[in-house]
């Protein structure tokens, strides 16, 4: 089956501008998750849609991020505007149900200059 | 809440047994995962343990002791390619969706 894919790979923008990803899980999996990867951390959790529906956002920054998954498919992660902290890499992961293995995409490397 | 350790680094021999530890702290358990994750790559799944034990998967074997908040990943006969970070995660008591990992171990294979 085809893993979950992201777009871009890399992307590189200057403080306060604003920047968007794209996720797409694999097919059938209702949950998705977007993590925040900082060098030499582990990942962590910024939101969990169930379907269409937000499960968890309780660690999104709301003031500068946003997320939405309209059809209960792709979703899109959106930072407005960026700061030199959200320099990271974010991983957009599905599940087939909760407490199951999750897939990670290949992440999207922001650089905030 | 929750809180999980793992070594930062470690290094070891091609060919040897290496093992390594993630303890954690959490109100609620609900199970816990190893992934592997190569440089600049995303993780991967090796293993999920929620019951007390030893789980053998070829070379890489998960131990899991719930009552002493304990966990670790045994990696046999090392191959170079094994170079990688290794997280272990827990899920959120609350929504077993959520996993919290640890900062990740950074293994390093040679020659």
């Amino acid at each position: 089956e085809a893993g979950v894919a992201q777009s871009p790979r890399y992307k590189i923008i200057e403080k306060r501008q604003s920047v968007a990803f794209w996720c797409n899980p694999i097919s059938g999996h209702a949950t998705l998750y977007w993590y925040q990867q900082i060098l030499g951390q582990g990942p962590k959790l910024l939101i969990q849609f169930q379907n269409n529906g937000v499960v968890d956002d309780s660690q999104l920054p709301k003031d500068r991020f946003s997320a939405e998954r309209l059809k209960g498919v792709d979703s899109t992660l959106k930072i407005q505007p960026a700061k030199l902290e959200d320099s990271a890499v974010y991983l957009c992961a599905s599940t087939r149900q909760m407490n199951t293995e999750a897939f990670f995409g290949q992440g999207t490397r922001l650089t905030v200059v | 809440g929750q809180n999980i350790d793992q070594p930062t680094e470690m290094t070891a021999t091609e060919g040897a047994i290496v093992q390594i530890n993630c303890t954690y702290q959490t109100s609620g358990f609900n199970g816990l995962f190893w992934y592997q994750q190569h440089a600049g790559e995303a993780p991967t799944f090796l293993s999920y343990n929620v019951l007390d034990g030893l789980e053998e998967k070829g070379r890489f074997s998960s131990f899991l002791s719930r009552s002493k908040g304990y966990s670790y990943l045994l990696l046999k006969e090392l191959q170079m390619k094994d170079s990688a970070s290794y997280l272990c995660a827990t899920t959120h008591p609350g929504n077993t969706g959520k996993l919290i990992f640890g900062q990740g171990t950074t293994l390093q294979v040679k020659p």
